[in-house]
């Protein structure tokens, strides 16, 4: 069955600070994984967008990586600020007749002054 | 503001009712996607149409249907509403199928 799990579930953190969290996912054939940021009630941002072949990439203060053999992708973001606070949602999608799209739950993000 | 816009941003309705949500891409964007979020299951993926045609179908139920217009506006209707109904549909699009989807701002349908 075709799953994507998140890791945390919730975090707190102080503006600032670094922070990491974690994607796995079982989703095949894989296609690319998205990260977005979602604030509350208002529409998914994307961040990033990898393929295969892709182990890093980049968006500002926001970096994603992407190990394709373990399955598993990170989203670390640096230096925090008040308005990362929101969900964030990574998003596995099979190449299965054209794209379906595995959300995971998301982790929700709180950085504190 | 990306550049998607839907309508209405609220809507409120009764069990076994019919509506419609409407969604208008970025100019240039081929590309639209349908997604509900509920509280409980979170964000599904339900369809994405391509230039008019259909592309991918995720979880969507066979009493929602959607389609793409010449003009590429899309709508959702969704029919024999229940209250598991409620929740926001979101609608979004990209240039193309690997893209960057730009998603609007939502139809918050509440199902009384």
């Amino acid at each position: 069955k075709n799953q994507v799990e998140q890791s945390p579930q919730s975090l707190i953190i102080l503006e600032g600070k670094n922070c990491t969290l974690q994607c796995n996912y079982t989703v095949s054939p894989f296609s690319n994984l998205r990260w977005y940021k979602q604030d509350t009630g208002r529409g998914p941002v994307s961040l990033t967008i990898m393929t295969f072949s892709e182990n890093t990439k980049s968006n500002g203060r926001y970096t994603a990586t992407l190990d394709a053999d373990t399955k598993q992708s990170s989203l670390h973001i640096t230096a925090s600020q008040l308005s990362d606070s929101a969900s964030y949602i990574c998003v596995v999608s099979s190449a299965n007749y054209g794209q379906n799209f595995v959300f995971g739950p998301g982790t929700r993000l709180s950085v504190l002054p | 503001d990306s550049g998607v816009t839907q309508t209405p941003k609220h809507l409120i309705t009764a069990t076994g009712q019919r509506v419609t949500l409407r969604c208008s891409p970025r100019s240039g964007d081929l590309s639209v996607y349908w997604y509900q979020q509920s509280l409980d299951q979170g964000l599904q993926f339900l369809i994405q149409y391509y230039n008019g045609e259909e592309r991918a179908k995720g979880n969507i139920l066979e009493r929602f249907s959607a389609q793409q217009f010449p003009d590429l506006h899309s709508e959702l209707n969704l029919s024999s509403l229940e209250l598991g109904d409620s929740a926001l549909y979101f609608c979004a699009s990209s240039v193309q199928s690997y893209n960057e989807q730009f998603f609007g701002p939502g139809t918050r349908l509440t199902v009384l």
